[in-house]
């Protein structure tokens, strides 16, 4: 059965930092890794889809990468803003189909001015 | 973003009263979803459509039932809502099943007393 894993649970920074948040996941066989944004009190905002055949995508400060391999991908996002402060989810897409969509429980970010 | 909406966004219940949500999209996706948001349990899929009045059961199904009689609307049913039914409930979209991105509504927080 497929696990996703997010370690740290919460983070808090220093506004201007450069910080990555983890997602690890137990089988290799997925379609894709989708990484996604939880305002409190609001729906996910998808921010990165990777699919399996991908190591990477960037979207204006984040980027993501995976590594099926070692079952790990990660959220880079330079020069944090207070904006940023959020729940990252990352789901991975189980090679069952999209009903296998399994989601991690998120880091909680917080970004300081 | 897709457009999806969840109606309603707020309601309280009490124990063994029917609760329909309603989740309305735009984007003529063939693929919808009903999960719930609990702490420490992260998203869980409820109910899931590949088409018209063709749904399937997810993780946490019992107690809950779906239709949709039309591409844009699914809706979640609670037959007699208990308090554990309480949670936020999300709907989601996507337009392939594997490859897809995948697209939120808000959310319906549901206090069932």
């Amino acid at each position: 059965k497929q696990e996703v894993t997010q370690i740290p649970a919460a983070l808090s920074v220093p506004e201007g930092e450069n910080l990555v948040l983890n997602c690890s996941f137990t089988d290799s066989a997925i379609y894709n890794l989708q990484w996604f944004r939880q305002d409190p009190g609001k729906g996910l905002t998808s921010l990165l889809l990777i699919q399996s055949s991908q190591r990477e995508q960037t979207s204006g400060r984040l980027n993501a990468s995976l590594d099926k391999s070692s079952g790990r991908s990660t959220l880079y996002i330079a020069a944090s803003q207070p904006g940023d402060s959020a729940t990252y989810l990352c789901a991975v897409n189980d090679q069952g189909g999209s009903e296998k969509l399994v989601f991690g429980k998120g880091t909680k970010l917080t970004v300081n001015p | 973003d897709a457009g999806i909406t969840q109606s309603p966004r707020h309601k309280v219940t009490e124990t063994g009263t029917p609760v329909t949500l309603r989740c309305h999209q735009t984007e003529n996706h063939r693929y919808m979803y009903w999960y719930r948001q609990d702490p420490g349990h992260g998203l869980r899929l409820i109910h899931y459509s590949y088409g018209v009045k063709d749904t399937d059961k997810g993780e946490v199904s019992d107690g809950y039932s779906v239709s949709r009689s039309k591409t844009e609307d699914f809706l979640l049913t609670l037959e007699s809502a208990t308090s554990s039914q309480t949670s936020v409930y999300f709907c989601a979209s996507s337009g392939e099943v594997n490859t897809g991105e995948l697209f939120f509504g808000e959310g319906s927080r549901l206090t069932v007393l």
